[in-house]
């Protein structure tokens, strides 16, 4: 079955700098790849998702990009805010038209601090 | 999200005991998903229902079972069987583009 690894752990960064978060994927037939926030002790949030037809998707501070090839994809945050301090979750799935089976990573620690 | 409830939000339950955990969606979506999620790691896959009367077992399926008798609902047991329940517990459901939707979800604590 699928495999999603994520790197790095734990990250912190100073406020208003950029965050980088990288997640590689072992079933090439998978076609599509969400991110989601998760806050202490509430539900996740999908903050954005690309499918494998497109490189790079942006949504105002956010940004995912995907390499197919070496099977990787990433979540960029620009301008960092301390509310941006969350677990942040990559997952993979095959769209099979019906239900999607999501492979998640193991999370990101986010803290940013002031 | 608004649109998917879990109840309750917080279980208590003595060992050997079966519980129910309830999961309804509004949102007339046709797929629904239960996960688990425990510390410090990601969510893993228990049960997936594509539409009403039938689901198929995720990743982690032993010691739970599941019903969809109602498009609306997804109600997940937790059996005696399954070794280690404490977990917080995650229902979602999602309409053909994929995008799954998560509920509040529920702490389940087993002494």
């Amino acid at each position: 079955g699928e495999n999603v690894e994520q790197h790095p752990s734990t990250l912190s960064v100073q406020e208003g700098d950029s965050a980088v978060i990288k997640c590689t994927y072992s079933d090439s037939a998978s076609n599509y790849f969400p991110w989601y926030k998760q806050e202490l002790g509430k539900r996740p949030q999908l903050i954005i998702d690309i499918r494998s037809n497109v490189g790079e998707k942006k949504d105002q501070r956010i940004a995912v990009t995907l390499n197919k090839t070496a099977k990787h994809f990433s979540l960029h945050i620009t301008e960092t805010q301390p509310e941006d301090s969350a677990v942040y979750f990559c997952a993979a799935s095959i769209d099979t038209g019906t239900a999607s089976k999501l492979t998640f990573g193991t999370g990101t620690r986010l803290q940013v601090t002031l | 999200d608004g649109g998917i409830t879990q109840s309750p939000k917080y279980l208590f339950r003595k060992e050997g005991q079966n519980v129910t955990l309830s999961c309804e969606q509004n949102l007339n979506h046709d797929a629904m998903y239960w996960y688990r999620q425990d510390p410090g790691q990601g969510l893993r896959l228990i049960y997936y229902s594509q539409i009403v009367n039938d689901f198929q077992k995720g990743d982690i399926a032993e010691g739970y079972s599941v019903s969809r008798e109602k498009k609306e609902s997804f109600p997940l047991t937790v059996t005696s069987a399954q070794k280690n329940p404490t977990a917080f517990y995650l229902c979602a459901s999602g309409g053909l583009a994929d995008e799954q939707y998560f509920g509040p979800g529920t702490r389940l604590t087993v002494t």
